[in-house]
């Protein structure tokens, strides 16, 4: 079964810093990935998605993805932190489950805190 | 406006009062879905369907019901609530599960059971 890791439960960094976010998947077959913010009291939303064939991803708010195969990762970066970014984010994967439908699965999440 | 419903937004109730959480979207998609989020364990889905009258259990579907009459209508049904499952929930849709469509979610409704 799929499974999605995220490293780091809580990341700090400064306005104006470089933001790293990890998330690992377990397939050896890409899957197709995801990563959503959520905003406090709000639902998630999509910050971009893995197209295929490509290695880097852009979204929105200047976020991009990395794709690394043989590293199954999905690293999200954005290369200066605003207050704004303070959210949780979620690295998410979709693939067949095991009775045959599709189903999405979230990593633990990452909360971003982004100090001035 | 393209959107996922829910209501109520926020929910209080004790242990053994049946209780439904409504949840609709207006972009007629066919795949609809039930998460529930716990600080530290993400989203876990407890009930998806793929269609009208055709559902499936997630991963934590204990103490949970659906229905899917409609295709704009997915609610979430809890016929004996307890407290653990006082947890925030959310309902998500997409157009088309297998490929690189994203869910869209639902503002999320906040149950506690006492």
């Amino acid at each position: 079964a799929q499974s999605v890791t995220q490293l780091g439960s809580h990341v700090s960094v400064s306005e104006g810093a470089l933001v790293l976010l990890r998330c690992n998947y377990s397939s050896s077959v890409p899957p197709y990935l995801f990563w959503y913010v959520q905003y406090p009291n709000q639902g998630l939303q999509l910050l971009l998605k893995y197209t295929t064939g490509a290695t880097l991803v852009k979204g929105i708010n200047g976020f991009e993805a990395e794709f690394k195969k043989s590293e199954t990762s999905f690293h999200l970066t954005k290369p200066s932190a605003h207050m704004s970014d303070a959210a949780e984010y979620f690295c998410a994967v979709s693939d067949r489950g095991s009775t045959g439908g599709f189903k999405t699965i979230f990593g633990a999440g990452t909360r971003l805190f982004v100090k001035a | 406006e393209a959107q996922v419903t829910q209501n109520p937004r926020y929910l209080i109730t004790v242990t053994g009062k049946k209780l439904t959480v409504t949840c609709s979207q207006n972009m007629n998609h066919e795949y609809m879905s039930w998460y529930r989020q716990d600080p530290g364990l993400g989203l876990r889905q407890i009930y998806y369907s793929m269609n009208v009258e055709v559902t499936d259990k997630g991963d934590v579907p204990e103490g949970y019901k659906v229905s899917r009459k409609e295709k704009r209508n997915f609610p979430l049904i809890l016929e004996s609530p307890s407290p653990n499952q006082t947890s925030l929930y959310f309902c998500a849709s997409t157009y088309n599960p297998r490929s690189n469509s994203p869910l869209h979610f639902g503002n999320g409704t906040r149950l506690t059971v006492t």
